[in-house]
């Protein structure tokens, strides 16, 4: 695997389900990020972890849980949705001190 | 607090002409970089250009080319010989450092670019 990947590329989950979603990067990044992007909105960056620590969390609601286990792996998991959480799910690394991210392919989620 | 606006929510244009995305940015960091991704209907960004704001020299690359304007705070992005495979929507954005060496990118709304036969 090269680049960043991410799975599952779609995911359809009712509002009482819990999932997670996973992320890895082979680029030997130590930053990682979770963005959402919804139809017709500006991508939206929801976490941003660096070295394994969680540095920025934008007013994420707390069904929404971030976990970084190390540099290159990152999971959001997933618990009580709501219907305007569908959105595609984008994850992204660099280096830090470096400013250009490349992104996955990201996660298409559904809840019903 | 920093700002990318996209006018264009969307352009069509036919196979081989050259069209232009318009990207204006808002910031106070006298250090910033200017990106372009584009991401096709498969969903991936792909990271196509940095841009730092001391390098005000237009780049080109294949069929791209970029013209970066400090005086207007523009950083336009133009596809020469537009070909199907173009069609996306492309992204301009801007870097903020956060500190600690981390930063953030502000991203545009997107333009949709459809490349029509």
């Amino acid at each position: 695997e090269t680049g960043v990947t991410q799975t599952p590329r779609h995911l359809v989950m009712g509002m009482t389900n819990k999932k997670s979603l996973k992320c890895e990067q082979h680029l030997g990044h130590n930053a990682m990020y979770w963005y959402k992007q919804s139809a017709k909105k500006p991508l939206e960056l929801m976490f941003v972890y660096s070295l394994e620590e969680r540095v920025e969390n934008n007013s994420v609601p707390s069904r929404f849980s971030p976990e970084c286990p190390n540099s290159s792996h990152l999971f959001l998991h997933l618990h009580t949705l709501q219907p305007e959480d569908s959105a595609l799910y984008l994850c992204a690394s660099s280096d830090r001190g470096i400013h250009e991210q490349f992104f996955g392919p990201g996660t298409r989620l559904t809840v019903l | 607090a920093q700002k990318v606006t996209q006018a264009q929510t969307e352009i069509s244009v036919v196979e081989k002409e050259d069209v232009t995305l318009d990207c204006v940015y808002e910031t106070r960091d006298t250090t910033y970089y200017l990106f372009w991704y584009k991401q096709p209907p498969s969903g991936e960004l792909v990271f196509l250009i940095r841009r730092n704001s001391f390098d005000e020299q237009n780049e080109i690359s294949g069929r791209y080319s970029w013209n970066f304007q400090k005086s207007t705070s523009s950083f336009n992005f133009t596809i020469t010989a537009s070909q199907v495979v173009d069609s996306a929507v492309y992204f301009c954005a801007l870097s903020e450092a956060r500190g600690g060496s981390n930063y953030k990118l502000t991203f545009g709304k997107g333009t949709l670019l459809t490349v029509n036969p």
